[in-house]
């Protein structure tokens, strides 16, 4: 049973905290992804990484940044949290075969007050 | 964008009928992906169909993918309230990310 752990369920901080969302795969596997999904908008790319310490940006990178210092955990990071982040964020390691099947966690949900 | 549409955004049935979902997408692509999200919670892979695949089952579900279309549709058959749920289409565009649109919202009336 695949296992793709995130840290909270849900998160209250205030703006201008720095907000750590982490997520935890049980796997070896080299993909690791952070999306935010709002309704209307679908899911969003924030960031990825292909391995340790490697990652590239997705399509709304601004006002994150990404850790990625052992192969099972990646970490969002939010420097200074703004009201516009309040959102539903969800972490994805990639599969074995097909290698692009995506195993999700079940979300954070985070409001910035 | 290279990532799928579905379509209708919400689809309301009865518990017993089938239910179709439609994604289109804009480039060529390896293979396409439907995914399910119950409310408040992750994604869950349902099926892969791939660029040289016509039609695919797996149990309920029958994925049919036209590339001449770019299109693909997912039909879940003899609809239970447990499939309510968002579903999402992901073409695999051999990106190394995949992109989901918005979904569709679907609500099974027991």
């Amino acid at each position: 049973d695949v296992k793709v752990t995130q840290s909270s369920r849900y998160l209250v901080k205030r703006t201008g905290e720095k907000v750590f969302l982490e997520c935890v795969q049980d796997m070896d596997h080299e993909n690791m992804f952070w999306y935010r999904q709002d309704p209307g908008l679908g899911l969003r790319l924030i960031y990825f990484s292909y391995d340790v310490k490697m990652k590239e940006k997705g399509d709304i990178p601004e006002g994150y940044s990404v850790s990625r210092e052992k192969k099972e955990r990646f970490s969002l990071i939010l420097e200074s949290a703004s009201t516009n982040q309040t959102s539903m964020y969800l972490c994805a390691r990639e599969g074995s075969w097909p290698k692009n099947i995506q195993y999700f966690g079940a979300g954070t949900r985070l409001s910035v007050l | 964008s290279q990532q799928g549409e579905e379509d209708p955004q919400a689809l309301s049935i009865q518990e017993g009928e089938n239910a179709t979902m439609n994604c289109s997408y804009k480039t060529s692509i390896n293979n396409l992906q439907w995914y399910r999200q119950n409310s408040g919670r992750g994604l869950v892979h349902l099926i892969l169909i791939r660029s040289n695949e016509r039609e695919k089952h797996s149990g309920r579900l029958r994925v049919t993918l036209d590339t001449s279309k770019k299109s693909s549709s997912l039909l879940i058959t003899a609809s239970r309230a447990a499939d309510t749920a968002s579903y999402f289409c992901a073409p695999d565009t051999g990106r190394r990310a995949l992109t989901f649109g918005s979904g569709t919202r679907l609500q099974v009336q027991p």
